[in-house]
């Protein structure tokens, strides 16, 4: 079967430090790969997805960074943090077709101090 | 994504009663729909999905319909239980067609069972 890791599952860090939160997916192959944040209380926003090694798309523009060095391994990160960057950042896949659910790991909590 | 910035719905309904919650969808390409469970903490848990040329599916103890005419989606929660309390999203996949599988979510209801 098929699982998703993500790790840290909490982080604390200062404004301006960097960032790098890493994905795996197990079980699979080819799969599209996403980052999602969700701020408390609310709603889920794409950040970045990816079809295939070395492919990434963003949604919406930001200091925040994608990539995808191996086909089921998937990292955010950024250079230098902000205090808005706070939030629960969720990593999912999909097998690599429309019309097939994401499946979602159990995220990481990111608080900027 | 469009549900960013918006709180959470809230649906409050006693233990054993059934739940239903609501989702209208904006996009009549949409052809695909899926219902996700979020437990506090925990990421978004895959609960129901249906393709358009349904308007009805069953699971156990869930139904999720859907109305393409008024571009309305719910799910039916039969008996609820304490362990169904926690935020529900709906998401639609938008027919961009392509590989890459987008979805747009709703903005999520909250579901708080009285025991």
């Amino acid at each position: 079967s098929q699982t998703i890791h993500q790790w840290p599952a909490t982080l604390v860090q200062p404004v301006g430090s960097p960032l790098s939160l890493e994905c795996t997916v197990e079980g699979t192959s080819n799969p599209n790969l996403y980052w999602y944040r969700q701020a408390a209380g609310r709603g889920l926003q794409l950040l970045f997805y990816s079809v295939g090694i070395g492919q990434i798309s963003s949604e919406v523009p930001q200091n925040l960074s994608a990539s995808r060095p191996q086909d089921r391994q998937f990292i955010l990160s950024s250079k230098k943090l902000l205090l808005s960057d706070s939030g629960f950042y969720l990593c999912a896949w999909s097998v690599r077709y429309s019309n097939q659910p994401q499946h979602f790991g159990d995220g990481t909590r990111l608080s900027i101090l | 994504g469009e549900n960013v910035g918006l709180h959470l719905p809230t649906l409050s309904v006693q233990e054993g009663d059934n739940s239903i919650i609501n989702c209208a969808y904006s996009n009549s390409a949409s052809d695909y729909f899926i219902w996700y469970k979020q437990e506090s903490g925990k990421g978004p848990q895959f609960i129901i999905d249906i393709r358009s040329n349904m308007d009805k599916r069953q699971g156990q103890r869930v139904t999720v319909l859907l109305n393409k005419t008024v571009k309305h989606l719910s799910l039916q929660i039969a008996a609820t239980q304490p362990g169904d309390s926690a935020v529900y999203f709906c998401a639609e996949n938008p027919g961009y067609g392509g590989s890459q599988g987008n979805l747009i979510f709703g903005k999520g209801t909250k579901l708080s069972v009285k025991p």
